[in-house]
């Protein structure tokens, strides 16, 4: 059964500064890594998707990476922005029904 | 606008009740999602829908049940079943279903908060 774990759980971080999120998973038979990001309150909005061929996805501030060997995956932000502060999950796709496996996220706070 | 919708935004059930959670998708997509989502743990699935009129029970289905009878609605019912049905619950659907799709990402609605009173 695949299992998705996101460390740390929280993070702090003042404006400005570029930061890692990490993401690991049990099963390394994935379709695709997908990193979200939740609102308070609210659905989830996809930021990226890197399919199980791919090492690397990027889209503005944001790259993703993947390692499947290990079992790894991390989001890197760069130039953080208060309006970044949210919570991050990844999501490991498996299965014949493109299901996801979620972690439990990590919650960041760009402070000014 | 193309989209995902829930309604109602929030949901007060009383023991004993059914209540049935609605879905509805613009995107022309094929699959479509019901997770649950409670503090300090990931989203958990409960149904999962590849095509129209065909779901199968997602890790914890049990006092649950879907329909498909359409491809743009996917409702859920909450029956008196589910012991524990305090929670967030979100919907999400992407273009296709199955092995086909390692490239489909999962577009998700803004939710339903599910209260028992």
């Amino acid at each position: 059964k695949q299992e998705v774990t996101q460390i740390p759980a929280a993070l702090s971080v003042p404006e400005g500064e570029n930061l890692v999120l990490n993401c690991s998973f049990t099963d390394s038979a994935i379709y695709n890594l997908q990193w979200f990001r939740q609102d308070p309150g609210k659905g989830l909005t996809s930021l990226l998707l890197i399919q199980s061929s791919q090492r690397e996805q990027t889209s503005g501030r944001l790259n993703a990476s993947l390692d499947k060997s290990s079992g790894r995956s991390t989001l890197y932000i760069a130039a953080s922005q208060p309006g970044d502060s949210a919570t991050y999950l990844c999501a490991a796709g498996t299965g014949t029904a493109s299901k996801l496996t979620f972690g439990t996220g990590t919650r960041l706070q760009v402070t000014l | 606008d193309g989209g995902i919708t829930q309604s109602p935004k929030y949901l007060f059930r009383k023991e004993g009740q059914n209540v049935t959670l609605s879905c509805e998708q613009n995107l022309n997509h094929d699959a479509m999602y019901w997770y649950r989502q409670d503090p300090g743990q990931g989203l958990r699935l409960i149904y999962y829908s590849q095509i129209v009129n065909d779901f199968q029970k997602g890790d914890i289905a049990e006092g649950y049940s879907v329909s498909r009878e359409k491809k743009e609605s996917f409702p859920l019912t909450v029956t008196s079943a589910q012991k524990n049905p305090t929670a967030f619950y979100l919907c999400a659907s992407s273009t296709r279903g199955g092995t086909q799709a390692p490239t489909d990402t999962q577009y998700f609605g803004p939710g339903t908060r599910l209260t028992v009173l």
